[in-house]
């Protein structure tokens, strides 16, 4: 069974560029989660999605961040403009449904110069 | 604030020794609670969880945890430490009284000395 795929891996920008990541669930999970890991930190939930709706976005800071969820399979977080301090690993998790095991995608590591 | 801690930063035990790892929670309620091993360049992979039941439960890898309410943690326990255990651990809770929450601790980074 194939995992949690994310792209790109690694992405350097400069400050105020716009930049996108995207993923791809475990298939059959509804559930999908984009989370922000700064360096020593635990991830923080950014949004949740429950197929396409987005169920807890209340994290998500919506003046340059937004997701969508085509289909209620592929994601895509994007950031516009970026800041230097959005620097950290971008994390998409995906499961079943509701609180259950989550399943993890290798991150996408963010810098920005 | 309703949070998950984990107390120590880092950890470092020898091949072969017992591990603990401490977790606490400050929820009225007893949450879903999991730990998870991130490896380094890894996603994040499930060790165990708890959500009822039996308070002892058994995970992947030889892990163990413990919840303890009146405690309010679940810690983590190895009996023997491998060389490959080395790893951030991270401790999380899911669910509070039907409300999803999905909050994770900073992390405990294990170091194994051969």
């Amino acid at each position: 069974e194939a995992g949690v795929v994310q792209s790109p891996r690694y992405k350097i920008i400069e400050k105020k560029q716009p930049v996108a990541f995207w993923c791809n669930p475990i298939s059959g999970h509804n559930t999908l989660y984009w989370y922000l890991q700064n360096l020593g930190q635990g991830p923080e939930l950014l949004i949740r999605y429950e197929n396409e709706e987005a169920v807890d976005d209340s994290q998500l800071p919506k003046d340059r961040f937004s997701a969508e969820r085509l289909k209620g399979v592929d994601s895509t977080l994007k950031i516009q403009p970026a800041e230097l301090g959005d620097s950290a690993v971008y994390l998409c998790a995906s499961s079943v449904e509701g609180p259950n095991e989550q399943f993890f995608g290798p991150g996408t590591r963010l810098t920005v110069l | 604030a309703q949070s998950v801690t984990q107390p120590d930063i880092h950890i470092t035990v020898s091949e072969g020794a017992s591990l603990e790892l401490r977790c606490n929670y400050s929820y009225g309620a007893t949450p879903y609670l999991f730990w998870y091993v991130q490896s380094p360049g890894q996603g994040l992979q499930l060790l165990l969880k708890y959500f009822s039941g039996d308070t002892l439960v058994q995970g992947i890898k030889g892990f163990e945890a413990e919840f303890k309410r009146s405690q309010s943690s679940f810690n983590l326990r190895k009996p023997s430490v491998h060389w490959s255990d080395a790893a951030e651990y991270f401790c999380a809770v899911g669910k509070v009284s039907g409300t999803y929450k999905y909050i994770f601790g900073t992390g405990t980074r294990l170091k194994v000395l051969a």
